[in-house]
């Protein structure tokens, strides 16, 4: 069965510091892997994507790993800012004829000033 | 705004009854995605749709069914509702399929009572 699992499941820090939030999947064949950022109650935004031969991928502050040999990816936070208080979704997307994602729970952020 | 409407933004009804929900992509999009995200569940996969026909399948009920218009908005009918059927559900359009970026809407809020 296809499954996402994120870690932590929360995490606090402080404005201004850096932070790593973990995703691993068994989800095969794999077809690409997206990070979202999602604020209560809103529709998520997307944040990267990316695929088997990509293994990291950058947006602004947001940086993006993927590992496909150990089915590993993570998100790095550089200088978070109050803004940054979310959840981050991790979603791994299935080939082989229908392109089916999977979504793993998030991880909840919460940035004090 | 990423540029998809979602149509009601709440919605209220009673168990057993039956309700559209109505998405508009981005200008230039030919692809449509919903969602449904529940607390217990997290963010699910339910269809999608490229161009007006069906292009994936992931957890949509029996009783939920969707189409995409030839002027690419989309419906999602509800039918013999239940309590658990209680979610956020979204709407999301991308240019194509696969692995381009997609554009999540505002969601429309159901409860069942």
């Amino acid at each position: 069965k296809n499954q996402v699992e994120q870690s932590p499941q929360s995490l606090i820090i402080l404005e201004g510091k850096n932070c790593t939030l973990q995703c691993n999947y068994t989800v095969s064949p794999f077809s690409n892997l997206r990070w979202y950022k999602q604020d209560t109650g809103r529709g998520p935004v997307s944040l990267t994507i990316m695929t088997f031969s990509e293994n990291t991928k950058s947006n602004g502050r947001y940086t993006a790993t993927l590992d496909a040999d150990t089915k590993q990816s993570s998100l790095h936070i550089t200088a978070s800012q109050l803004s940054d208080s979310a959840s981050y979704i991790c979603v791994v997307t299935a080939s082989g004829g229908s392109y089916i994602p999977t979504f793993g729970r998030g991880t909840s952020l919460i940035v004090h000033p | 705004d990423s540029g998809v409407t979602q149509t009601p933004k709440h919605l209220i009804t009673a168990t057993g009854q039956r309700v559209t929900l109505r998405c508009s992509p981005r200008s230039g999009d030919l692809s449509v995605y919903w969602y449904q995200q529940s607390l217990d569940q997290g963010l699910q996969f339910l269809i999608q749709y490229y161009n007006g026909e069906e292009r994936a399948k992931g957890n949509i009920l029996e009783r939920f069914s969707a189409q995409q218009f030839p002027d690419l908005h989309s419906e999602l009918n509800l039918s013999s509702l239940e309590l658990g059927d209680s979610a956020l559900y979204f709407c999301a359009s991308s240019v194509g399929v696969i692995t381009y970026e997609q554009y999540f809407g505002p969601g429309t809020r159901l409860t069942v009572t």
